[in-house]
């Protein structure tokens, strides 16, 4: 079972570089959603999905932007990477009438 | 708006203890509420959860039970193994308002530390 797989595990940019942070499912869920997880801060909300074609922001949205074409892909892109945005990033999903959020394995983004 | 507090880490116990972490929230309507387990360099996973108010959620000897009158969701576990050493979130799911979309709320984690 695949469940939430994203990609890639570690990555390192330059200030200034763009990227995409790749998200698939294969559970069929409705919604999916992009975390930040920094040290004494918990999980923060990036941009969620309720549905294919619908995206909508979270706590900190800024400087993240988002796309849902499909229902298994939520790919989450850096337009242009600043050291504020080095952090732990996992990608979740979860069914309309479950409320269990099941997570990918997180990327490690390193900001220099 | 929708809030978690969770007990300050990090929490160090010798095996075999007894656990208790401390878990209040703050919400609006009747969220359903969480408690997910990250092992180091994992993603999180749902360690139990509970719907509704006086529900127990249960799992690999771990209890939290949804007490509505105190706003709380204390996570316990009577004898703790080196195995549960990670990184604990409480949670809490509840509905947006004007419509049927949800949003999880995290509380800041706690890390256990289970000595032999």
């Amino acid at each position: 079972n695949a469940g939430v797989t994203q990609t890639p595990k570690f990555q390192v940019l330059k200030t200034g570089q763009s990227m995409t942070l790749q998200c698939a499912q294969d559970m069929n869920h409705e919604y999916m959603s992009w975390y930040r997880q920094d040290p004494g801060m918990g999980l923060r909300l990036i941009h969620y999905s309720v549905g294919a074609g619908i995206t909508d922001q979270g706590e900190v949205p800024n400087g993240y932007n988002v796309s849902r074409s499909t229902t298994e892909d939520f790919p989450l892109r850096l337009l242009s990477a600043a050291p504020s945005q080095t952090s732990v990033y996992f990608c979740a999903s979860s069914a309309r009438e479950s409320p269990e959020a099941f997570f990918g394995q997180g990327t490690r983004l390193t900001v220099v | 708006g929708d809030s978690v507090t969770q007990m300050e880490g990090p929490v160090t116990l010798s095996e075999e203890a007894f656990l208790t972490i401390n878990c209040t929230y703050t919400a609006t309507g009747y969220p359903s509420l969480f408690w997910y387990v990250q092992y180091p360099g994992e993603g999180l996973q749902l360690l139990l959860k509970a719907t509704k108010a006086d529900d127990k959620g249960s799992n690999k000897g771990f209890e939290a039970t949804y007490r509505k009158e105190t706003t709380s969701f204390h996570l316990e576990k009577g004898s703790v193994q080196v195995s549960d050493s990670a990184v604990y979130f409480c949670a809490l799911r509840e509905k947006l308002s004007g419509g049927s979309n949800y949003k999880l709320t995290f509380g800041k984690g706690t890390l256990l530390t289970v000595n032999p």
